[in-house]
C-alpha cells in the first residue's frame, strides 16, 4: 500500500502549516510523523495520529479523518524547516510503509 | 532511553555484499524489535524489514527479499543488516531504528566501480 504526501509546503513564520498524508491503510492503522533535517536521522514528532512525544513543542499537533492524517504546526518557526515523513504500520509493526516526504519551507 | 550506534561508512563494488551493524545500549537487544530503513540520495525513507525477538521472526519488504538478511547477536546487543549483490541504486544511508522511537545515526553505503 502507499501513503501520499504533497512534495512541498511553504509558509511564513508565525503561520500555520498543515501537511497531509493519505492512504487506504490509514483507515484502520495509526499514522506517525517524523521530522528530518539535513544530515540528521529522522525524529518522531507525532505518534498514533495525535500523540506528541515528550520534548516535542506544543505547536505540533496531529489529527486523523478517514484515510488521511494531518500534521499541523501552529506558529511555524524557522527551525521547523525540514522534511516531514508520515508512516503507518499494523498494530504490531509487522509491515511498515513511509510516505514520500514533504519539504516544509519557512519563507 | 535506547541508544543505537551504527558502524562506519562503507564503499563497495557492484556485486559485493555489505554488513551494517547497530550496537544497542540502554536496553538489551532481546527487548527490542529492530527495523532497518534506508534513504537513497535526495530521496525518501524506505522500510527494508525488521527482526522480532519475541518470536524470532524476520519480515522483509518485498523489494528486498532474497538480498537482505537481518539478524541479531544477543551476546553483544548488536543488530546486523546484510545486503548482497549490491548495485549502484543501493547507494544510500542505512538506518537501524526501534520504530516508532529511536534511530541510529545512519551508515552511508556507497556502491561504485
Amino acid at each position: 500500500y502507499e501513503l501520499t504526501q504533497p512534495p512541498s509546503v511553504s509558509v511564513s513564520p508565525g503561520q500555520t502549516a498543515r501537511i497531509t498524508c493519505s492512504g487506504d491503510a490509514l483507515s484502520n492503522q495509526y499514522g506517525y510523523w517524523y521530522q528530518q533535517k539535513p544530515g540528521q536521522a529522522p525524529v518522531l514528532v507525532m505518534y498514533k495520529d495525535t500523540e506528541r512525544p515528550s520534548g516535542i513543542p506544543q505547536r505540533f499537533s496531529g489529527s486523523s479523518s478517514g484515510t488521511t492524517v494531518t500534521l499541523t504546526i501552529s506558529g511555524v518557526q524557522a527551525e521547523d524547516e525540514a522534511d516531514y515523513y508520515c508512516q503507518s504500520a499494523d498494530i504490531s509493526f509487522t509491515y511498515v510503509v513511509f510516505g514520500g516526504g514533504t519539504k516544509l519551507t519557512v519563507i | 532511553q535506547v541508544q543505537l550506534v551504527q558502524s562506519g561508512a562503507e564503499v563497495k563494488k557492484p556485486g559485493a555484499s555489505v554488513r551494517v551493524s547497530c550496537k544497542v545500549s540502554g536496553y538489551t537487544i532481546s527487548e527490542l524489535s529492530m527495523h532497518w530503513v534506508r534513504q537513497t540520495p535526495g530521496k525518501g525513507l524506505e522500510w527494508m524489514g525488521r527482526f522480532d525477538p519475541g518470536d524470532g521472526e524476520t519480515i522483509y519488504a518485498q523489494q528486498f527479499q532474497g538480498r537482505v538478511t537481518i539478524s541479531e547477536d544477543t551476546s553483544t546487543d548488536t543488530a546486523h543488516m546484510d545486503l548482497t549483490n549490491l548495485r549502484s541504486g543501493d547507494t544510500a544511508v542505512y538506518y537501524c531504528a526501534t520504530l516508532p522511537g529511536d534511530w541510529g545515526q545512519g551508515t552511508l553505503v556507497t556502491v561504485s566501480s
